[in-house]
């Protein structure tokens, strides 16, 4: 079982450019998420996917656009990204038995 | 909204020593979990403990405890015989459900930053 898996672990970008971060889970679970994590601040949620076919916006969603392709993998893309974009993104799912999130190893990306 | 408080930007202890981190959070729900989560400078989020509040027994996972109080909305981690591997940053979270599906978020607190001294 490799759990959650992200890719890559670091991006740098130029202002404008666009990128896809990629998530994977192999333990059959339903809800999916990506968070950003910033100096400072705690993890805030970014998208979920409660199942294959839906998501959903969280709590600071603009600029991003999310796709649940299957059951394992739930992508994140930025069509034109920006400095204020520069973060540690971290990709998370849920089975429908567990009480917690288990969570990917994180992309730290930087938008220059 | 729910909101999660973590006073103590950063803490240290000596090892073998217990310390306390502690966490407040803000609900009008009955109902809810609690979450410690690790990040070490590895990144990786890793679940420390976690507390159900229709539970009155406080949760404990071998060194790590906690001291759930529900009428004061308070959430502290208590590490004893801290070791060297416990320094990292550490996360309060609470466990809130969305209006759809049953699904959830879960809404951080800022961290504390754990230091062990030798």
């Amino acid at each position: 079982n490799a759990g959650v898996t992200q890719t890559p672990k670091f991006q740098v970008l130029k202002t404008g450019q666009s990128m896809t971060l990629q998530c994977a889970q192999d333990m059959n679970h339903n809800s999916m998420y990506w968070y950003r994590q910033d100096p400072g601040m705690g993890l805030r949620l970014i998208y979920y996917s409660a199942s294959e076919g839906t998501t959903d916006k969280g709590e600071v969603p603009n600029g991003y656009n999310v796709s649940r392709l299957n059951k394992r993998e739930f992508s994140l893309r930025l069509e034109s990204a920006a400095p204020s974009q520069t973060s540690v993104y971290f990709c998370a799912s849920r089975g429908a038995t567990h009480n917690e999130q288990f969570f990917g190893p994180g992309t730290r990306l930087t938008v220059l | 909204a729910q909101t999660v408080t973590q006073s103590q930007p950063e803490m240290s202890v000596q090892e073998a020593e217990t310390v306390t981190l502690s966490c407040t959070y803000d609900t009008s729900e009955s109902d809810y979990y609690l979450f410690w989560y690790k990040q070490p400078p590895s990144r990786q989020m890793i679940l420390v403990i976690r507390q159900e509040a229709y539970k009155q027994q406080n949760a404990t996972e071998n060194r790590f405890s906690v001291n759930f109080q529900k009428a004061a909305k308070s959430f502290s981690l208590k590490i004893s015989d801290s070791q060297l591997g416990d320094a990292a940053m550490y996360f309060c979270a609470y466990r809130m459900l969305l209006s759809n599906f049953g699904n959830e978020k879960l809404t951080f607190g800022t961290g504390t930053r754990l230091t062990i001294i030798p």
